[in-house]
């Protein structure tokens, strides 16, 4: 069935860094692309999303491009905060192949000062 | 607030016991999802509703069950209970199914003991 692969974590950066978290997946219809959050004691939040092959996410300073060819949705971005550290999911939905909202393990990301 | 209400917060109950755990989605939002947080297993999809109709079912145990009611709250059931099935229970729920951006709750942290 389909699934998402995350890089392991924990990924720990100094502030300013540039950050990338891979994330590949395999599914059998043409899904869609998500990257969640979540803070500290906190539910996941969507953080960007990619519909169609080579579109681009984007949101807060975070970017991923869906790249059918390499079925992959990295995630990027140029200049880490403290306030970035969290978890970070990676998920693909296609209700077209009845797969739900599925996510990778997740990659906690620490960055500091 | 993301709008998704989930009772009880905390939950400790005894192993062989049953438990129903509740979710109001957002105004509006027909999808529900049920998911499982545990640190070795990350986030597992469970179950997804829509408008009262099983919608996707993931690796959700016989032992657990869920509904969706008319006023489009949702209920997951969860008997005989075992140790392992301590974890963070987490609800979101979406307007339609697919790629659209799924809102989740803070989340019930079951304890079995």
């Amino acid at each position: 069935g389909d699934s998402v692969t995350q890089m392991e974590g924990p990924v720990t950066l100094s502030e300013e860094a540039f950050l990338t978290i891979n994330c590949t997946y395999t599914a059998t219809g043409y899904p869609s692309l998500f990257w969640y959050v979540q803070y500290p004691g906190e539910g996941l939040q969507l953080l960007l999303k990619a519909t169609k092959a080579d579109d681009k996410g984007s949101n807060k300073g975070f970017e991923a491009t869906y790249r059918k060819e390499t079925t992959s949705f990295h995630l990027e971005k140029g200049s880490v905060q403290v306030s970035d550290s969290a978890v970070y999911f990676c998920a693909l939905s296609d209700p077209q192949a009845g797969t739900a909202l599925i996510f990778g393990k997740g990659t906690t990301l620490s960055v500091s000062s | 607030d993301s709008g998704v209400t989930q009772t009880p917060k905390h939950l400790i109950t005894a192993t062989g016991q049953r438990v129903t755990l509740r979710c109001s989605p957002r105004s509006g939002d027909l999808s529900v999802y049920w998911y499982q947080q545990s640190l070795d297993q990350g986030l597992q999809f469970l179950i997804q509703y829509y408008n009262g109709e099983e919608r996707a079912k993931g690796n959700i145990l016989e032992r657990f069950s869920a509904q969706q009611f008319p006023d489009l709250h949702s209920e997951l059931n969860l008997s005989s209970l075992e140790l392992g099935d301590s974890a963070l229970y987490f609800c979101a729920s979406s307007v339609e199914v697919g790629n659209t951006e799924a809102f989740f709750g803070q989340g019930t942290r079951l304890t079995v003991v």
